[in-house]
């Protein structure tokens, strides 16, 4: 069965880099593409991008762009938000999310919480 | 981007009735159109995909209807594990983008 299992809660200080795994398994990790979203604390879903294990494309929200990393590394099936400049409003739950049917996010990681705190 | 208007913010219903979500694009999005189940501390679920198809597991009493810019969200004989935020997203524009949500509580 499909798995998407995320890295653990992280605490870092303004202007520090953070950087969320996602590991999955239980399918062929390079036929589905991976996006990210966020969830601020109280608020509602924020998509950041996409990435493509199979070449590496990736797309970014604009407003993330030149502060966002997307990769995947297909050796261990794996893939990796980092998120750089971090600033009190990054503070958020941060998830990864795979399509199924349709290319609507069918498999959504457990969350990863990330506080940025002086 | 394509923005994604839900109505009503928040909906009271009590356990048994029907409840009806909406939500509008800015501008069409075909049938590309998913709608998600949040309860607190967890992540989203995937309910309907392509505006009407009932995802995986989802119950017959969740169906979905619209297409372009108008879409439906509508539960029928509510259960008491349905009292959730429901969020509606568009996937067939760069950036994706959700709805601000529609919180449903009981009566």
């Amino acid at each position: 069965q499909v798995q998407v299992v995320q890295s653990g809660a992280e605490v870092k200080k303004p202007g520090a880099s953070v950087k969320v795994s996602c590991k999955t398994s239980g399918y062929t990790f390079t036929s589905f593409h991976l996006s990210w979203v966020r969830q601020a604390p109280g608020r509602g879903l924020e998509w950041l991008g996409w990435t493509s294990p199979y070449n590496g494309n990736t797309i970014y929200a604009e407003k993330y762009q030149g502060r966002l990393t997307l990769t995947t590394d297909t050796s261990t099936t794996t893939a990796y938000m980092e998120l750089r400049s971090l600033r009190s409003d990054d503070t958020a739950v941060y998830y990864c999310a795979r399509p199924g049917a349709g290319s609507a996010f069918d498999y959504w990681g457990q969350g990863t919480l990330v506080t940025v705190s002086s | 981007e394509v923005v994604l208007t839900q109505s009503p913010a928040s909906l009271s219903v009590s356990p048994g009735e029907s409840a009806t979500l909406s939500c509008r694009a800015s501008r069409s999005v075909g049938s590309s159109l998913a709608w998600y189940q949040q309860k607190p501390g967890q992540a989203p679920r995937l309910l309907i995909y392509l505006a009407s198809a009932r995802a995986t597991g989802i119950p017959a009493r969740f169906s979905g209807s619209g297409s372009g810019t108008e879409f439906t969200l509508t539960i029928t004989s509510l259960q008491s594990e349905d009292f959730a935020i429901y969020y509606c997203q568009q996937y067939n524009d760069w950036p994706r983008t959700f709805g601000q949500g529609t919180t449903v509580d009981i009566k």
